[in-house]
């Protein structure tokens, strides 16, 4: 089955960018989603099909998909950005979907 | 606005089966906008897809739960629902309903319910 790899955890200062990466074999030919999710919240979608974001979404996510690794990239990071991150795939080989192992985003 | 709020039993007994409902507003389940799909995450972990109902009759499991998996619709009180059977405490979890149009569209989520498995 097709795996996601993700580190564990990021440390970002406030006003600096974070980027969290999405590792797979040959990720850059699926679509990517991001997910955010806060201690007890259910996550929410923060990016879709590799790099647009829901209404409601700062411009400050943004997303990129190439190769073997996908990249959230979060821009003048505020403390409310932290977060767990998880990114997504829906491999059509096996119609199957696959979560990575999630990213702990800590701001400093 | 589609909404999506789960309900059902949080203490369930090893061995037996688990079963959720999540209630859909907004929409009609019996619609083929939507891949209504069960997610769920142990206490401290990640998130696991457990699979989905599609066109009111058309599903797709995880491999790792299919042998013990049920998704399916009630278009009368639209619903859709989950059955775990012979279940264990490493089925203990939030289990979430959510709902995506297509491969790439991203998952909307509802609240999330606790599930313990304990005997």
């Amino acid at each position: 089955s097709y795996v996601l790899t993700q580190p564990p955890s990021v440390s970002v200062a406030p006003g600096q960018t974070a980027r969290i990466t999405c590792g797979g074999n040959n990720i850059g030919s699926k679509t990517v989603q991001w997910y955010q999710q806060k201690p007890g919240q259910a996550p929410v979608l923060v990016v879709y099909d590799d790099s647009d974001r829901p209404s409601g979404i700062p411009e400050r996510f943004s997303g990129s998909n190439s190769g073997n690794t996908a990249t959230l990239t979060i821009s003048r990071v505020e403390a409310g950005d932290e977060a767990d991150y998880y990114c997504q795939v829906w491999d059509s080989t096996s119609d199957h979907v696959v979560f990575g192992g999630g990213t702990k985003l800590t701001v400093l | 606005q589609v909404q999506l709020q789960e309900s059902g039993p949080g203490l369930v007994k090893p061995s037996e089966t688990l079963s959720l409902t999540c209630t859909v507003s907004g929409v009609s389940v019996s619609s083929n906008t939507y891949y209504w799909t069960w997610i769920r995450q142990p206490p401290g972990k990640g998130l696991e897809w457990i699979g989905y109902v599609y066109d009111s009759g058309s599903t797709n499991y995880n491999p790792f739960l299919k042998s013990r998996v049920t998704i399916s619709v009630d278009t009368s009180k639209n619903q859709f629902s989950l059955k775990l059977s012979s279940v264990t405490a490493a089925d203990t979890a939030v289990y979430y309903c959510a709902r995506v149009e297509t491969y790439s569209s991203g998952y909307h989520w509802g609240q999330g319910t606790l599930v313990t498995v304990s005997s």
